[in-house]
Parts: C-alpha cells; sequence; structure tokens
C-alpha cells in the first residue's frame, strides 16, 4: 500500500531563517505530488505541483520554492522565512496519468505546523 | 478556472442530528468532486467522490454527498451526527480531463462542524 511521510510534525522558526521540509511516498512510483498551505480561515493553496524530477510548476509568487530530487521525494525551502510564512504545510500525492479513475484524488501527508516568530 | 464556494464557515449541530454542508462549485468544464475531513492537526481524509454515474454518493462514516449539476452544488449530508464527528469538512473540485485528472485540486475554505452533547 501507498504511504505518505511528511517531516517534521512542528516547526518554530525565527524571521530570516531558513526553512526545508520534505515529503517522500512509498508503495508507488512517478507521482503527482503537491504541497499545499493552509492559513486560518483562507482553506487551502495550492503552492507546488510536479509530475516529474525536476518538474516544478508554481501556482502563486512567493517566499518559497520547491525541487523534487527523486521521483518520490518532494521539498519544500526557503532561505528566509517571513511571518507572514507561518501556517499549516500540507504535502500531498496522486497517481499520475489520464484514464478514467486516474489521478483523480489525493492523498495527504500528516501536516507540518510552521510557526514563524 | 474552477472554483469552489463552502457557504458555512462553521455549523454547530446537536448529537444525533441531521446535518448537510453546503458547496457549490464553479467551473467551465466538466468536474470531479470531493470532500475532504480534516481532524485537528492532522492531513485530510477523503470522505467520498463524485466521479460519474449516480449523483449519490456514498462515502466512510456514514456521509453521503449529491451531486446536482443544474445547481452546481454538492452538498455534503449525515442523517446523524456523533460528537466524533466534530472536524473540519472541505469540499475541492479537479478539472475532468480526457477521463482522468492532473489531480489539481481546487478547494473551498472548509467548515468546521462541531457537535454537541
Amino acid at each position: 500500500s501507498q504511504t505518505i511521510h511528511q517531516w517534521p510534525a512542528t516547526l518554530v522558526q525565527p524571521v530570516g531563517s531558513p526553512l526545508s521540509l520534505e515529503c517522500t511516498v512509498e508503495g508507488t512510483s512517478n507521482p503527482n505530488l503537491y504541497w499545499y498551505r493552509q492559513a486560518a480561515g483562507r482553506g487551502l493553496q495550492l503552492l507546488f505541483y510536479s509530475v516529474g524530477i525536476g518538474q516544478i510548476s508554481s501556482e502563486v509568487p512567493q517566499n518559497l520554492s520547491a525541487s523534487r530530487p527523486q521521483d518520490r521525494q518532494f521539498i519544500l525551502s526557503s532561505k528566509k522565512l517571513l511571518l507572514s510564512d507561518s501556517g499549516f504545510y500540507l504535502c500531498a500525492w496522486s497517481v499520475q496519468g489520464r484514464g478514467a479513475g486516474r489521478g483523480t484524488e489525493a492523498f495527504f501527508g500528516q501536516g507540518t505546523r510552521l510557526t514563524v516568530v | 478556472a474552477q472554483s469552489v464556494t463552502q457557504l458555512d464557515s462553521q455549523v454547530p449541530v446537536f448529537e444525533e442530528a441531521p446535518v448537510e454542508l453546503r458547496c457549490n462549485y464553479s467551473s467551465s468544464v466538466s468536474v470531479y468532486l470531493f470532500w475532504y475531513v480534516q481532524y485537528p492537526n492532522q492531513g485530510l481524509q477523503l470522505l467520498l467522490k463524485y466521479l460519474s454515474g449516480s449523483t449519490l454518493v456514498k462515502g466512510i462514516n456514514g456521509f453521503e454527498a449529491e451531486f446536482n449539476k443544474s445547481q452546481t452544488s454538492f452538498h455534503l449530508r449525515k442523517p446523524s451526527v456523533h460528537i466524533s464527528d466534530t472536524a473540519e469538512y472541505f469540499c475541492a473540485v479537479t478539472k475532468r480531463d480526457y477521463g482522468g485528472s492532473q489531480g489539481n485540486l481546487i478547494f473551498g475554505k472548509g467548515t468546521k462542524l462541531s457537535v454537541k452533547p
């Protein structure tokens, strides 16, 4: 079965410090990978998605970047955190490819609560 | 582009009462529809999904939703709620593409369901 791991679960970082959040998926190959951010009262905002190694699409301009160094690894980074980067970050994956029922839903990790102080 | 509106940010209800969480979507193309549940400080878990066929979809934990194309709605219902149903619920949509999808879910802002004894 497929599993998704995301760490750390919680993180408190000072303004201006760097960030690295990691997500890995097991039990599947060539998944679509996603980073979402959830801020209070604002739902889930798609930050980045990736359809393959080194292929990253950014949905919103921001202080963050993403990388996919391996097929099942997705990393969210920042060189200098801002207060506004605080939030709950969720990694997700979906089955890639077209055809009935493929890629229709995303499976989420447990999330990382980031507090920038 | 697709969008999702969840009309109620908070829904308080007494235990064993019925509940309906409303969701409306906007899209110029055919879509797949989903409901996810999020318990505090956890990731999202899929409750149910509508891909095609019967417009009444049954999911886990006794929830069901009905797709209404003319009203562009996908309301979530449960005939009798439990304290354990207290959580945040998200409606989501993704574009139907050649029978499958790229899986880029667009989420509503969520509805917090609070079940009181």
